[in-house]
């Protein structure tokens, strides 16, 4: 079975500070991965993926991800986040061939001034 | 494009009443819909997958016969919630995946249910 763990529940970081929001995973098969983010009472919207190729994945809003399999990790970083980037942030994995998308519990990262 | 609509956004109702939710591909034909549970707080629980004009696969907890799920066309699955209670009061999100393409989802804008 697929697991999906992200190491920090709440990122506080000032406006303009660069930021990286902890993503690890576990599976004994191949996987695809997945960063979601979630404003307040919306659904979610699709950052990132990386499916296969180049290990370094660039997404919207700035954002990008380092897929490294060795460490089975998927972190998401953004070098300088902007109050809007204030949400709720998910880590997902699919298995190849799999239907079933598997969520971590989410980080919620808070901008200020 | 890939974009999902659910209606309503937000709905009340009395406790021992039903509720339904649709879900709707606008741009694509989607052969399979999922429906996700989410608490206050918390990630996304896949409650079912549905396929089009099949039934159903409910996740390991899940009452069907609580949660109706119907796929009856290429664009529309529903979510009826049965004798909704009080403890049934969350945020619902729907997605919907390409043919052929089952890893993407797009997701829907959620629904907010809230049972007196």
């Amino acid at each position: 079975a697929q697991s999906v763990t992200q190491l920090d529940s709440q990122v506080p970081v000032f406006e303009e500070a660069p930021v990286e929001l902890r993503c690890n995973y576990s599976s004994s098969v191949s996987v695809y991965l997945f960063w979601y983010v979630q404003y307040p009472n919306q659904g979610l919207q699709l950052l990132l993926k990386y499916l296969s190729g180049s290990t370094l994945v660039k997404g919207i809003n700035g954002f990008e991800a380092e897929f490294n399999k060795s460490q089975t990790s998927f972190h998401l970083r953004k070098p300088s986040v902007h109050i809007s980037d204030t949400a709720e942030y998910f880590c997902a994995v699919i298995t190849r061939g799999g239907t079933a998308l598997i969520f971590g519990k989410g980080t919620t990262l808070s901008v200020s001034s | 494009g890939a974009v999902v609509s659910q209606h309503p956004s937000r709905v009340i109702c009395k406790s021992g009443t039903s509720v339904k939710i649709e879900c709707r591909s606008l741009d694509f034909q989607a052969t399979t819909m999922f429906w996700y549970r989410q608490f206050p707080k918390q990630s996304l629980m896949l409650m079912a997958t549905s396929n089009e004009g099949s039934k159903a696969t409910y996740e390991q907890g899940v009452e069907k016969d609580k949660f109706l799920i119907n796929h009856a066309s290429l664009t529309l699955s529903t979510l009826t919630v049965t004798s909704a209670h009080p403890e049934d009061s969350s945020f619902y999100i729907c997605s919907a995946s390409l043919p052929g393409i089952s890893y993407e989802q797009y997701f829907g804008p959620g629904t907010r249910l809230t049972v007196t």
